[in-house]
């Protein structure tokens, strides 16, 4: 079974600074995807950014860019120019295709951008 | 709908008592899914739908727990006798299409069940 791991439970950055947050998975399969998800109080989950294991190059969204390490298992967020409303919870997850969207999350990082 | 929409937001519900939780699609999104999550946890899955059917329930804890889909629209889950331990955010999500390739899943806002 697919695990994933955050090992960041909270971070706090100031505005305009430029925070990573961490994942890490485990998996056997070689084609899968992975997300980052941002879940502000509102309790709705965004997609903020989507890799594909195939596809070497790094997926960036605007101030949104992933380091994907496949070897090494490891999926981190970086967070360029943070603003307040980045503040958020936010959800590494797994998905193994070609099937339903079954996704297997990790225990979020709880991030907070001071002003 | 403009978005999936879940009700209701919050429910309150004794030990033991029935519970029925509903969650309305994205017009035209032939999948869905259910995802629970507890306090301090990321979502787990529960089932997903395509169309009408149940294509998996894996995540389904026990038999207490059942969800349908009559009309491959509008889901509702429903937790019979319910337990402390079943308080947690349900959530729901939509998509067009199985693969994560060409879509997204839209998540809806909750249902946060508190069982006393």
């Amino acid at each position: 079974a697919q695990t994933v791991t955050q090992s960041q439970p909270e971070m706090s950055v100031q505005e305009a600074e430029t925070v990573t947050l961490s994942c890490t998975y485990d998996t056997s399969e070689s084609n899968y995807y992975l997300f980052w998800y941002k879940q502000p109080p509102s309790r709705q989950m965004i997609l903020v950014i989507r890799q594909e294991a195939y596809k070497q190059q790094n997926a960036t969204e605007n101030r949104f860019s992933v380091n994907f390490q496949k070897a090494a298992k490891s999926f981190s967020l970086k967070i360029s120019d943070s603003q307040l409303g980045d503040t958020a919870m936010y959800f590494c997850a797994f998905m193994k295709p070609p099937g339903a969207q079954k996704l297997v999350f990790g225990q979020g990082t709880r991030l907070t951008i001071n002003p | 709908g403009a978005g999936v929409s879940q009700t209701p937001s919050n429910k309150v519900t004794e030990k033991g008592k029935y519970v029925e939780l509903r969650c309305d699609p994205i017009s035209g999104h032939t999948a869905l899914y259910w995802y629970r999550q507890s306090l301090g946890q990321g979502p787990e899955f529960l089932i997903y739908f395509q169309g009408t059917g149940a294509a998996d329930d894996s995540g389904l804890p026990n038999d207490r727990f059942f969800a349908v889909r009559p009309e491959g629209s509008v889901s509702t889950l429903k937790i019979q006798r319910t337990e402390r331990g079943d308080s947690a955010v349900y959530l729901c999500a939509s998509s067009l299409i199985r693969t994560a390739k060409n879509t997204e899943a839209f998540f809806g806002q909750g249902t946060r069940l508190t069982v006393v």
